[in-house]
């Protein structure tokens, strides 16, 4: 039982690339989110799932996109980065309302 | 939307002592509060949580409390040892077709030993 898993742990793009950031559990969980976190400003929300097929802006959607084709994966892209995207991004998913976000171990990415 | 404000961002706290982080929430229909811990590096994991029928819960050195009324919840760490030291986030949940968590700013937490 992995948990929460994150790929990749690194990268380092530079302006206009694309990427894919990967999260997969295998926790069985309903709900899948994407935050970003930020020196002095805590973890922000930017994209979630409440199921297959389905996903949701946060508080923080421009610049990303998501998908969720299936239930144990939660993919979130980044079409063209910019320098303000330079960020650590953990995956979270949980089970059903008012319980634990698992986190997975992060991503840190740079964009120069 | 919810608004998570926490403090103070940075907590220097000799070992032994007691250490206590507070946070207000703007959106009265929150329900679920609960809090993280984040070591250097590492992944935030949940050290304790609060439902808004209860005011109070305990684990061992930690508590939570929780004033619905005013708005407000708190961390308090008791008799804090040096592995206590890292950066804590309160949160409050809303559920708008999916429970959605939003976060405070995080505090800076150092035991001097």
């Amino acid at each position: 039982n992995a948990g929460v898993t994150q790929t990749p742990k690194f990268r380092v793009l530079k302006t206009g690339q694309s990427m894919t950031l990967l999260c997969a559990q295998d926790m069985n969980h309903e709900y899948m989110y994407w935050y970003r976190q930020d020196p002095g400003m805590g973890l922000r929300l930017i994209h979630y799932s409440v199921g297959e097929g389905t996903t949701a802006k946060g508080e923080v959607p421009d610049g990303y996109n998501v998908s969720r084709l299936k239930k144990q994966n939660f993919l979130l892209g980044l079409e063209s980065a910019a320098p303000s995207q330079t960020s650590v991004y953990f995956c979270a998913s949980t089970t059903r309302t008012n319980s634990p976000l698992h986190f997975g171990n992060g991503t840190r990415l740079t964009v120069t | 939307g919810e608004n998570v404000e926490q403090h103070p961002s940075t907590l220097s706290v000799q070992e032994g002592d007691s250490a206590v982080i507070k946070c207000t929430y703007s959106d009265s229909a929150s329900n679920y509060f609960p809090w993280y811990k984040q070591e250097l590096g590492k992944r935030p994991q949940l050290i304790i949580d609060i439902r808004s029928n209860v005011g109070e819960k305990k684990d061992q050195r930690i508590a939570v409390t929780l004033n619905k009324t005013a708005k407000h919840f708190s961390l308090h760490i008791t008799e804090t040892q040096p592995e206590d030291s890292a950066v804590y986030f309160c949160a409050a949940s809303i559920i708008q077709g999916a429970q959605k968590l939003v976060f405070g700013q995080g505090t800076r937490l150092t035991i001097n030993p």
